[in-house]
């Protein structure tokens, strides 16, 4: 159980495109998503907490223009990377918490490996 | 100072081999601990998820919490070359609260 699935797995696409990823709980219900991004041989860093309903709260130092994120329903969350350039290429990966059962870990999805040409 | 703190290795080990991986962290209001597994190109896997100090096993995985030293650990037992990956060490305050992760601890286990 509390699988998560991050839709795509990869992308290539040119500077100046917007990119959006996907991020479902495929068998629970997720009031919080988390979206994380991991540069080569480093940890996750945490970007921003997405609440269903509401707005997202960012990470200081995290552009919430660039990096728009929006919460729908209680099984998906999308992060959309705006006018990607080759910097923003990394590792993005989303995380979700089952609604109601507090003081439980996060379930990840696989990630989705960005490269910006 | 990092929140949490965890030698990146690599280490490398052979089969059958215990292998102990350690972090320390900073942050007094931690309650929570969590290892996860990593494989290249992966989303992290949970493998442990513990409250405050105190032992944990399951299976060959063994993890402890010390929190007067705030030292984590975590055991492998009879390590298994399919146990080659990245460990993260986690740590939170509890509920919705933000995960602090460290660096993460390349393990090789050398057939």
């Amino acid at each position: 159980g509390a699988v998560v699935s991050q839709h795509p797995s990869w992308v290539i696409c040119k500077s100046g495109t917007s990119v959006k990823i996907e991020c479902r709980s495929l068998d629970f219900q997720a009031t919080t998503m988390f979206w994380y991004r991991q540069f080569p041989k480093q940890s996750l860093m945490l970007m921003a907490t997405s609440n269903e309903g509401s707005k997202a709260t960012y990470e200081q130092g995290v552009e919430k223009d660039k990096f728009l994120i929006n919460h729908a329903s209680l099984t998906l969350s999308t992060l959309t990377v705006t006018s990607a350039h080759p910097e923003d290429s990394s590792f993005y990966i989303c995380s979700a918490l089952v609604s109601g059962q507090d003081n439980q870990p996060q379930h990840f999805g696989d990630g989705t490996r960005l490269s910006i040409l | 100072q990092k929140e949490v703190e965890q030698d990146p290795g690599p280490l490398s080990v052979p089969e059958g081999a215990i292998v102990s991986l350690n972090c320390t962290y900073s942050n007094s209001a931690f309650q929570y601990f969590m290892w996860y597994r990593q494989y290249s190109r992966k989303g992290p896997e949970l493998l442990m998820y513990t409250y405050s100090s105190g032992n944990k096993e399951d299976g060959r995985f063994t993890a402890q919490v010390d929190k007067s030293s705030k030292y984590i650990s975590l055991f492998i037992r009879d390590s298994q070359p399919s146990d080659s990956a990245t460990y993260l060490c986690a740590a939170n305050s509890g509920g919705y609260q933000k995960v602090t992760f460290g660096t993460g601890t390349k393990l090789q286990v050398i057939p």
